[in-house]
This record gives structure tokens, C-alpha cells and sequence, in this order.
């Protein structure tokens, strides 16, 4: 079946725009994740929405970012301001139970 | 707080050996811990889980070991093959958060 899909796969902005990044989850699943992967660095957790409410936010690093989940599916991570320190793969991961989260393929997100 | 980390950023095996990938943990807290591998380009794929009241637990090709003691994780693959190869994170989780180490790089050698 159809795994988690990211749009966009690359993003490329200039510092200071506004950016949007879009996850489709694994259908079904009430539980969706949004992770930021550094080069050589383990996934961090960002957020946390069980269906359509974020649970935890307690990841996000500034309030330049912005997640929403308006169904409870698909989910749209929002950076505000953007700055060259954002740059990162930014990865979304759905589940039904928290122990087996899939992930998607991420978007890369470039800040010049 | 947590921390979860790994001994060796990179670990090269000859094909058909078996591979031990190893992690520390530094917080009791977990209930479980997952190990996934990541190829370049994609995001990570589970493995195997392990629940943190257990000690070991088998999958295809996959072992993990749990050493509570100790504070210590392993993953081990039998009869390594190519396409084995890729960076591996060990994850400790509670509830729904993951923490994840820095991962380390399995080079499988022809």
C-alpha cells in the first residue's frame, strides 16, 4: 500500500520567505509526527497531532513555525522568516501506535 | 535528560558476516526502543522494536538485544548483505517521542 508522501521532495528559498511543507500520512493512521533530520544527525522531534489536534508541540523551536492538521490526515508544516540555520530534511511519520512509526521521504528545505 | 547514542559512527563488515551495531542509552525512561535504517535520499525505515521489559527479540535476519543493566542496545543482522547497507539509528521512545542517536554507517564490502 501507499506509504507517507512529502511534498515538495526539494525546496530551495531565500532567507526571510515563508515556506510550506506538506505530509500525506498512511491512511488510517490517527497519529502523524514531524521530525528535522541535521546532516549526520539523528531525527529531533519537532510535533506530535493525534488527529486533528497537535498533542505536543513542545519540538517546534521558535514560534516561526507552525504545524496544522485541519482533517486529522493530511498535515502542512509552516516556517515563517525563514533563516539559513532552518535548512534541513524535514521528515513526517504517521502511526497507529507510537512504538512502529513510519516515515516519509522528507523534504529537503535549503535556506540561502 | 535523555540521550541516546552509539559507540561507532562507522562499521564495515565483509558480505555474508554478521554485523553487531551497538547503542547506549543514558535514561531508564524509555519504554521501548526501535532500530531503523536509512539509505541516502529517504527516510527511515523501522526495523525492529523491542519492548523495554523484554531482553531480546528476533525478526528476519534481525536480532535485537536489550541489557537494561548496562543501559545498552544491540542490533544484529545476519549473513550481511549489500543492500544492508546504510546509516542506523537506535531510538528510544516514551509514549509517542522519539529520541534518536546520531546513527552510525554500515559499509558492506563486497
Amino acid at each position: 500500500g501507499a506509504g507517507v508522501s512529502q511534498t515538495p521532495s526539494n525546496k530551495v528559498t531565500e532567507k526571510g520567505k515563508y515556506v510550506e511543507l506538506r505530509c500525506d500520512p498512511i491512511s488510517g493512521h490517527t497519529a502523524l509526527y514531524w521530525y528535522r533530520q541535521s546532516l549526520g544527525q539523528g531525527p529531533e522531534f519537532l510535533i506530535y497531532f493525534q488527529g486533528t489536534g497537535a498533542a505536543d508541540d513542545s519540538g517546534l523551536p521558535n514560534d516561526r513555525f507552525f504545524a496544522v492538521r485541519p482533517e486529522g490526515s493530511v498535515s502542512t508544516l509552516k516556517i515563517q522568516r525563514t533563516e539559513r540555520g532552518d535548512s534541513a530534511v524535514y521528515l513526517c511519520a504517521s502511526s497507529l501506535r507510537s512504538s512502529e512509526q513510519f516515515f516519509g521521504p522528507g523534504t529537503r528545505l535549503t535556506v540561502l | 535528560g535523555e540521550s541516546v547514542g552509539l559507540h561507532l559512527p562507522t562499521l564495515s563488515v565483509q558480505e555474508g558476516d554478521n554485523s553487531i551495531i551497538n547503542c547506549a542509552y543514558s535514561n531508564s525512561a524509555s519504554d521501548y526502543f526501535i532500530w531503523y535504517k536509512q539509505e541516502s535520499g529517504k527516510g527511515p525505515q523501522f526495523i525492529i522494536d523491542i519492548r523495554s521489559n523484554m531482553d531480546k527479540r528476533q525478526g528476519q535476519r534481525v536480532t535485537v538485544l536489550l541489557n537494561k543493566t548496562v543501559k545498552h542496545l544491540s542490533l544484529q543482522i545476519a549473513a550481511t548483505q549489500p543492500g544492508d547497507s546504510a546509516v542506523y539509528f537506535c531510538a528510544g521512545g516514551s509514549s509517542y517521542k522519539l529520541i534518536f542517536g546520531s546513527g552510525t554507517r554500515l559499509l558492506v564490502r563486497p
